[in-house]
C-alpha cells in the first residue's frame, strides 16, 4: 500500500463546469503525476510535480491545470469540462530516491462529463 | 522523446498454457523499463523492472521479462498461466535521468480460458 487516496472515486458532471480531482498521499514523496487513461491508449501523463509549487506539463496538458500547496496534496482542475475528458484518472507518486524509480498508483477516479 | 509498441492489443491462453506478451520501445536516451498489470476496477500495480545489470528479470506471480537492447525489446513471460492472472498488462518507459515520467504502451488483455 503507497498511501495514496484519490478523491472523488466516481463523478458525473456537465460540460462546461469546472471539475477538481485531489490525489493525497501520507509519505510525502517528492513526485506525483496526474495520468488519464483510455481504451486504446493506455495511459498518459497530463501534469507532474517534483516539489511544493514545482509542475510541469506531460504530454496531453491541454485544458487542464494543477496546483501543489502542500507535499501530500496534488489537484488536477478540468477548467471547463468537455465529453473528451470523460476518462478514468490515476495519480501516482515516486519516492525519487533511495533507489526507488518505480511509480506507484492510486485507485483511480472514473470521471464522465455529458 | 520515448515511445512505447505492445504488439498484441489481445492474447486469448489456455490455463497452464506458457505466455509472452511483447513489448518493443524506442528512446534516444537510457531507459529504465516496467511491466504492471491491472486486475478489472482496480489501479495499477508494479511486475516487474529492469533498471540495469541482469538483463532476465523476475517479478511478482511467476511473471519474468527479458531486456534485450538490440531488439529494444521487453517481452513478458510466464511458464504457466492460471485463471486469475486474466487482467491488463501495460509495458512502460521511463528515461533514466530526471523526472522519470512515464510513458506507457497501450496495454494487453490477457484472457485465461480454463
Amino acid at each position: 500500500d503507497a498511501g495514496i487516496t484519490q478523491s472523488p472515486r466516481h463523478k458525473v458532471t456537465e460540460t462546461g463546469t469546472p471539475v477538481t480531482l485531489r490525489c493525497h498521499q501520507t509519505e510525502n514523496h517528492r513526485y506525483m503525476y496526474w495520468y488519464r487513461q483510455d481504451p486504446g491508449h493506455g495511459l498518459r501523463l497530463i501534469h507532474y510535480s517534483y516539489g511544493v509549487k514545482d509542475t510541469d506539463k506531460g504530454e496531453v496538458s491541454d485544458g487542464y491545470s494543477v496546483s501543489r500547496s502542500k507535499t501530500e496534496d496534488f489537484l488536477l482542475t478540468l477548467e471547463s469540462a468537455t465529453s473528451s475528458q470523460t476518462s478514468v484518472y490515476f495519480c501516482a507518486i515516486n519516492p525519487g530516491q533511495g533507489g526507488t524509480y518505480e511509480q506507484y498508483f492510486g485507485p483511480g477516479t472514473r470521471l464522465t462529463v455529458t | 522523446a520515448q515511445s512505447v509498441t505492445q504488439l498484441d492489443s489481445q492474447v486469448p491462453v489456455f490455463e497452464e498454457a506458457p505466455v509472452e506478451l511483447r513489448c518493443n520501445y524506442s528512446s534516444s536516451v537510457s531507459v529504465y523499463l516496467f511491466w504492471y498489470v491491472q486486475y478489472p476496477n482496480q489501479g495499477l500495480q508494479l511486475l516487474l523492472k529492469y533498471l540495469s545489470g541482469s538483463t532476465l528479470v523476475k517479478g511478482i506471480n511467476g511473471f519474468e521479462a527479458e531486456f534485450n537492447k538490440s531488439q529494444t525489446s521487453f517481452h513478458l513471460r510466464k511458464p504457466s498461466v492460471h485463471i486469475s492472472d486474466t487482467a491488463e498488462y501495460f509495458c512502460a518507459v521511463s528515461p533514466s535521468q530526471g523526472a522519470q515520467k512515464l510513458v506507457f504502451g497501450q496495454g494487453t488483455r490477457l484472457t485465461i480460458n480454463p
